[in-house]
């Protein structure tokens, strides 16, 4: 089955940039989507696609994926971006089975 | 406005049963695939189940295989997830969530609230 890495955890101070990492094997080749949850909280979706953002979602917000690495940035980082970040693909079409990524705990120091 | 919300969680014991339903308004329900996703205490996002739009694709993830069943009813925009031999490592918030499909099911745009499920003697 297709695995994703991220690493557990990141902290950023206020007004800096959050990259978060996303691996998997060729996962170039797939879509990556990603979500925030913030505690107690649904997930929201905050980037489809690779690169798109949904309405609602702040510029700071921005994806890409190439190779064996997706990526989630967060520019000018807000006590409000604190959450956890999840990238999601799906790893089959005609048997649909869809791999979350363990997660990565975004912390605004 | 997209509302989909969960109902049928609660306590129930180790091989028991139960089922959980998701109600849809303020979308054609008929014409999106939708999806279980689970939260167990603490821990990250799993995907449990899958249903086409006609319900004519359904998959599962391995861990459930066998014990849980997913179901729609299109003319009552409902979603259903009948959950059996249920374990202990069932227990999570359980969440219904609407998948974007263009050729192939992409991200969940919407989600529900998200209701729990505790499997304990």
């Amino acid at each position: 089955s297709y695995v994703l890495t991220q690493p557990p955890s990141l902290s950023v101070a206020p007004g800096k940039t959050a990259i978060i990492a996303c691996g998997g094997n060729n996962i170039g080749g797939k879509s990556v989507h990603w979500y925030q949850q913030r505690p107690g909280q649904a997930p929201v979706l905050v980037i489809y696609s690779d690169t798109d953002r949904p309405s609602g979602i702040p510029e700071r917000f921005s994806g890409s994926n190439s190779g064996n690495t997706a990526t989630l940035t967060i520019s000018r980082v807000e006590a409000g971006d604190e959450a956890d970040y999840y990238c999601q693909v799906w790893n089959s079409r005609s048997d649909p089975s869809c791999v979350f990524g363990p997660g990565t705990q975004v912390t605004v120091l | 406005e997209v509302q989909l919300v969960e109902s049928g969680g609660g306590l129930v014991q180790p091989g028991g049963s139960l089922r959980l339903s998701c109600a849809a308004s303020g979308f054609t329900f008929s014409s999106y695939s939708m999806n279980w996703v689970r939260q167990a205490p603490g821990k990250g996002l799993e995907w449990v189940s899958y249903i086409s739009s006609s319900s004519f694709t359904i998959s599962y993830t391995d861990s459930v295989k066998g014990r849980f069943t997913i179901s729609r009813d299109n003319a009552k925009k409902s979603l259903d997830l009948q959950m059996n031999s249920l374990r202990d490592e069932d227990t999570a918030v359980y969440y219904c969530a609407r998948v974007f499909f263009s050729g192939a099911p992409l991200y969940f745009d919407y989600w529900g609230q998200g209701i729990l499920v505790t499997v304990s003697s």
